[in-house]
């Protein structure tokens, strides 16, 4: 199985500001047949199903505001809000599914400093 | 827009079966382009893919090797839709599960159900 971990656990970050979460798999999930890399990220705030934010790691889902965005390939990926709002106060998780069984990270927690 | 309606029994006794249902609306579970899938969601598993249902010109089905020897699922292309059985539930089974479509453009998730394992 392919295992996905992410860091940092939780995550403070100032109103405005920056703030990055990073995933990696025990394996590469980009494959090279149609160039994608198979990495999906998720919001999850409480009582709700995570939310598709990114998926082929860097494409937007419409409607989700352009201050999230997703970069990296192979094994290595990033999720960055570029200015944190308070809404955004959730779990984030990466999954992968690149072949079954799918796995997902064990999420970050991100709050308000 | 594609959207999942879940269904089912919130309680479930020891050595039972977890049985729950996703109504499937703005697509077909016999599309040819996406899956139909269950996960759940525990603190002590965090997220856990337990399987899925597809059509490419016949059904197929994948499980998680944690439950394959409990675990059915089963579309129902008269009523669109689609259902998770688990067998010899335990108290470990108890978790929020969800169902969800994958499709070339990601994941949409229905809204979960509390499945408590007590007698």
């Amino acid at each position: 199985d392919i295992v996905m971990t992410q860091s940092p656990d939780s995550l403070a970050v100032s109103l405005g500001e920056r703030a990055t979460i990073n995933c990696k798999s025990s394996q590469s999930v980009f494959f090279s047949s149609n160039n994608k890399n198979y990495l999906a990220w998720y919001q999850q705030k409480p009582g709700q199903p995570p939310k598709l934010l990114i998926y082929w790691a860097s494409n937007r889902e419409s409607g989700v505001p352009d201050r999230f965005s997703g970069s990296g390939s192979g094994t290595d990926f990033t999720l960055t809000i570029s200015s944190l709002q308070a809404e955004d106060v959730a779990v984030y998780y990466c999954q992968h599914y690149y072949s079954t069984p799918y796995t997902f990270g064990q999420g970050t927690k991100l709050e308000i400093k | 827009q594609v959207q999942l309606q879940q269904s089912g029994p919130g309680l479930v006794k020891p050595s039972q079966t977890l049985s729950l249902t996703c109504a499937i609306s703005g697509d077909s579970v016999s599309s040819n382009s996406a899956a139909w899938n269950w996960i759940r969601q525990s603190p002590s598993r965090g997220l856990e893919w337990l399987g899925r249902t597809y059509y490419r010109s016949k059904w197929y089905n994948d499980y998680a090797v944690s439950v394959k020897s409990r675990i059915t699922i089963n579309p129902d292309t008269s009523k669109n839709q689609f259902s998770l059985q688990l067998n010899s539930v335990t108290p470990e089974d108890t978790a929020v599960y969800f169902c969800a479509r994958a499709g070339i453009s990601g994941w949409y998730w229905g809204q979960g159900t509390l499945v408590t394992v007590s007698s």
